[in-house]
């Protein structure tokens, strides 16, 4: 079992431009999170979904921020255009019903 | 508003000392609560939960309601549990979001 896979695990962009991030869960798990993990600080959801159902999007940015889970197994997480306070780590996390959530590696991202 | 404080964020220990990381929340209802660990180069990975009252690696949590805390404790460190702890707290012992502390960076030396 490969876990929470991501990618990409680094990602360098100039401001402005766009970027996205993929996430497969682990196979099974119908819950699926994206969290930002900004310098020093833990992680925070940005989008939670219940199969293809985003049911918690109240703390994504959605002037910038969108993110889509069509089939209900992977899942996107785009940011256009990006900003230079969006450097962080994007993190993807998916459980079963009783919330052990399994966190992937993480795409580090910058913003030049 | 619910939230999660780690007070330290770095505790340094010498192996076979005691540890505690502390660990408080705000959260009128009834929380799950949890530590998380990463290892150096490695993903975030759950390290035990209350509800499961299990001991992990050494490690128990002891969930105190009228102090509303969560430590981490260990009797005896040892150089591999040289690492970065969250605490975290969920809403519902279902799906939903966790709530980080902002962490703390425990060093064992030898």
């Amino acid at each position: 079992e490969a876990g929470v896979v991501q990618s990409p695990r680094y990602k360098i962009i100039e401001k402005k431009q766009p970027v996205a991030f993929w996430c497969n869960p682990i196979s099974g798990h119908n819950t699926l999170y994206w969290y930002l993990q900004n310098l020093g600080q833990g992680p925070e959801l940005l989008i939670r979904y219940e199969n293809e159902e985003a049911v918690d999007d109240s703390q994504l940015p959605k002037d910038r921020f969108s993110a889509e889970r069509l089939k209900g197994v992977d899942s996107t997480l785009k940011i256009q255009p990006a900003e230079l306070g969006d450097s962080a780590v994007y993190l993807c996390a998916s459980s079963l019903e009783n919330n052990e959530q399994f966190f992937g590696p993480g795409t580090r991202l910058t913003v030049l | 508003a619910q939230r999660v404080t780690q007070p330290e964020k770095l505790l340094s220990v010498f192996k076979g000392a005691p540890v505690e990381l502390k660990c408080n929340y705000s959260y009128s209802g009834s929380p799950e609560l949890f530590w998380y660990v990463q290892y150096s180069r490695q993903r975030l990975q759950l390290l035990l939960r209350h509800i499961s009252r299990e001991s992990i690696k050494g490690f128990t949590a002891d969930l105190n309601k009228g102090e509303t805390s969560f430590h981490l404790k260990k009797p005896f460190a040892q150089e591999e549990d040289s690492a970065m702890y969250y605490c975290a707290l969920s809403r519902s012992y279902n799906t939903d979001k966790l709530i980080f502390g902002t962490g703390t960076r425990l060093q064992v030396f030898p």
